[in-house]
């Protein structure tokens, strides 16, 4: 089965800086690949996602970039704020009916130091 | 219902006694999600429904770990001769099973053994 692993675990950045996260995916079938930002205390949410047809996706201050060759895809937070604070998980997915499982890595706790 | 619902929200039980999780998915979310989150831990996944059907329950930690759904709605994760090593937030995730793969979670049945 898959496997995505996640690097780094944390992540401290003063505010207003960047902070990127990276994953990795084994399966080359895998063609679906969403981001979800946990708050304490609070069921994991989708921020961004991206698919293989596509090498980065934006949204405001976040992006996702894609190497499929490499099988690796980065999350991109730009001009961070204390309210980015949470744990991002990626995660992978084959993306078709009956196969949508997907797939997480371990996480990443940004702490955003005001 | 408006978004993923799960019962009960905490549960505490004595090491030996069998549990019963439920999990009410998005009207119309075909594909469903069981994951297990430890303190400061990731996502690990434990079983995925399309439909009724289970295509993968690899996760499944033990044979003292089950689940079903009926209906093509409503699932029921059950622990069965509960250990301390079982507490941990369950969450439940529904999503379509079109190409919007989006999965959404609820908040989470926390399980503490003692």
């Amino acid at each position: 089965g898959e496997n995505v692993e996640q690097h780094p675990s944390t992540l401290s950045v003063q505010e207003g800086d960047s902070a990127v996260i990276k994953c990795t995916y084994s399966d080359s079938a895998s063609n679906y690949f969403p981001w979800y930002k946990q708050e304490l205390g609070k069921r994991p949410q989708l921020i961004i996602d991206i698919r293989s047809n596509v090498g980065e996706k934006k949204d405001q201050r976040i992006a996702v970039t894609l190497n499929k060759t490499a099988k690796h895809f980065s999350l991109h937070i730009t001009e961070t704020q204390p309210e980015d604070s949470a744990v991002y998980f990626c995660a992978a997915s084959l993306g078709r009916t009956g196969a949508n499982n997907l797939f997480f890595g371990t996480g990443t706790r940004l702490t955003v130091i005001p | 219902g408006a978004g993923v619902s799960q019962s009960p929200s905490n549960k505490v039980t004595e090491k030996g006694k069998d549990v019963e999780l439920r999990c009410d998915p998005i009207s119309g979310h075909t594909a469903l999600y069981w994951y297990r989150q430890s303190l400061g831990q990731g996502l690990e996944f434990l079983i995925y429904f399309q439909g009724n059907s289970a295509p993968d329950k690899s996760g499944l930690p033990s044979d003292r770990f089950s689940a079903e759904r009926t209906g093509g709605s409503v699932s029921t994760l059950t622990i069965q001769r509960t250990q301390q090593e079982d507490s941990a937030v369950y969450l439940c995730a529904s999503s379509l099973t079109s190409l919007s793969t989006e999965a959404f979670f609820g908040q989470g049945t926390r399980l503490t053994v003692v």
